[in-house]
């Protein structure tokens, strides 16, 4: 079956703007999860989601938002980018409640200038 | 925020070798996972294993975990140049995140 799929791959945007992340899961899979990967930080959770539900979310500023789609299909949004910003952005999928792990899509490469 | 430490930072060995990596957390978990991630790509699911388990196996991977201690091993056996990557832990806590460590990055010399 296909795997979690993430687009676009790479984007660079200037300070300022805002930047919109898509995330399709596996087939079957209701929960949708995004994590920011830095050099400094290293991995962070960002928020969760479950039938078209937040269940958690990290410590980002509201900068940071998402949304889950009938479909199970995610996205997430940044506004007002800043340098800081510039990331590897990694959505996982899983079944219920990750039980048997999580598969990740190959990131979003965010680059802020 | 991160969950605890990974030690060795970086690994450097010799194909056919064992490689151990350490991880260590500081709450209390469900269970701990380990991933795979090759240069900035994606992570890779290898092996969970549940806060009631002890030992686990995978092919040429063997985990153990230790919740008295809140640490847990990856052992790679018989390494291959392939395994080149970095490693990280992550533990659930059953509140729908994963709590990541600063990751392991193995190299395998030919």
């Amino acid at each position: 079956k296909a795997g979690v799929t993430q687009t676009p791959r790479y984007l660079i945007k200037t300070r300022g703007q805002q930047v919109t992340l898509s995330c399709s899961p596996i087939s079957g899979h209701r929960s949708v999860s995004w994590y920011q990967q830095t050099p400094g930080q290293g991995l962070q959770f960002l928020f969760e989601y479950f039938s078209e539900t937040q269940r958690n979310k990290g410590n980002f500023p509201g900068r940071f938002s998402g949304r889950q789609f009938s479909n199970s299909r995610s996205e997430m949004n940044v506004s007002t980018l800043e340098l800081g910003d510039s990331a590897l952005y990694l959505c996982a999928s899983t079944s219920g409640q990750g039980a048997y792990g999580y598969t990740f899509g190959s990131g979003t490469r965010l680059t802020v200038v | 925020s991160q969950q605890g430490e990974e030690d060795p930072q970086a690994l450097s060995i010799q194909e056919g070798e064992n490689a151990t990596m350490n991880c260590s957390y500081k709450t209390s978990i469900n269970n701990l996972q380990w991933y795979r991630q090759n240069s900035g790509r994606g992570l890779v699911h290898l092996i969970l294993i549940r806060s009631n388990e002890r030992e686990k196996h995978s092919g040429r991977l063997r985990v153990t975990l230790d919740t008295s201690k809140k640490s847990s091993s990856l052992l790679i056996t018989a390494s291959r140049a392939a395994d080149t990557a970095s490693y990280f832990c992550a533990t659930d806590d059953s509140n729908y995140q994963l709590i990541w460590g600063a990751g392991t990055k193995l190299i395998i010399k030919p």
